[in-house]
């Protein structure tokens, strides 16, 4: 069955520096999505993706946040100046075309200190 | 907005039993509703979904009620086995027809299956 692979499954960085985390979606899909799980709490939206732009985002995605499709297969995700407050679970998804049927990736622990 | 809410954090059930998750929303207007399932270590993982003109839908051992009288949604899992202990998530789109973007999420229960 076909998966999302994020990488790394686990990144330890300081406070202030840049973070990327990366995903491959699966291969036919054309959205992509971030989702973000801080500790014993909801899934959060922070971003959708496609035809190489956003197409909606969150009040959570803010200047800090990036996203980008670099080539055909990655999908990636960049906090430019890391806070402690953004150490998280974040969830790479992607779906078809108009379809809901969204895959999760397993996710990449994020740890700022 | 988001409207989608769970009523449990926690549920323990013993293996074999029937067990039900519940999930409350507020918006009259919401038209589709997912039910998720997060193991420890992992995403969320798709287990069925509903749209409001229908009242039931059965998959394999799942059963998803949807109560638009009440707003109130619930999973059903028959005979739980302990693979079934994990996270369950109840979410929904933002807007009636929308068909790709944002998903609303519950908070989750955490469903527990003992021996």
């Amino acid at each position: 069955e076909p998966e999302v692979t994020q990488t790394p499954s686990h990144q330890v960085t300081q406070m202030g520096q840049e973070v990327i985390l990366r995903c491959v979606p699966i291969s036919n899909h054309l959205y992509f999505y971030w989702y973000r799980q801080i500790l014993g709490q909801k899934v959060e939206f922070l971003v959708s993706f496609y035809n190489n732009e956003i197409s909606e985002k969150s009040e959570i995605f803010d200047d800090q946040f990036s996203v980008e499709r670099p080539d055909g297969s990655n999908f990636t995700l960049k906090i430019r100046s890391t806070k402690l407050e953004d150490s998280a679970m974040y969830f790479c998804a992607s779906s078809p075309v108009g379809n809901w049927g969204y895959t999760f990736g397993s996710g990449t622990r994020l740890t700022v200190v | 907005g988001e409207s989608v809410g769970l009523h449990l954090p926690t549920l323990s059930v013993q293996e074999g039993d029937n067990s039900i998750i519940n999930c409350a929303y507020s918006n009259s207007a919401s038209d589709y509703f997912i039910w998720y399932k997060q193991e420890s270590g992992k995403g969320p993982q798709f287990i069925i979904d509903i749209r409001s003109n229908m009242d039931k839908r059965q998959g394999q051992r799942v059963t998803v009620l949807l109560n638009k009288t009440v707003k109130h949604l619930s999973l059903q899992i028959a005979a739980t086995q302990p693979g079934d202990s994990a996270v369950y998530f109840c979410a929904e789109p933002p807007a009636r027809g929308s068909t790709l973007g944002r998903l609303y999420f519950g908070r989750g229960t955490q469903l527990t299956v003992w021996p």
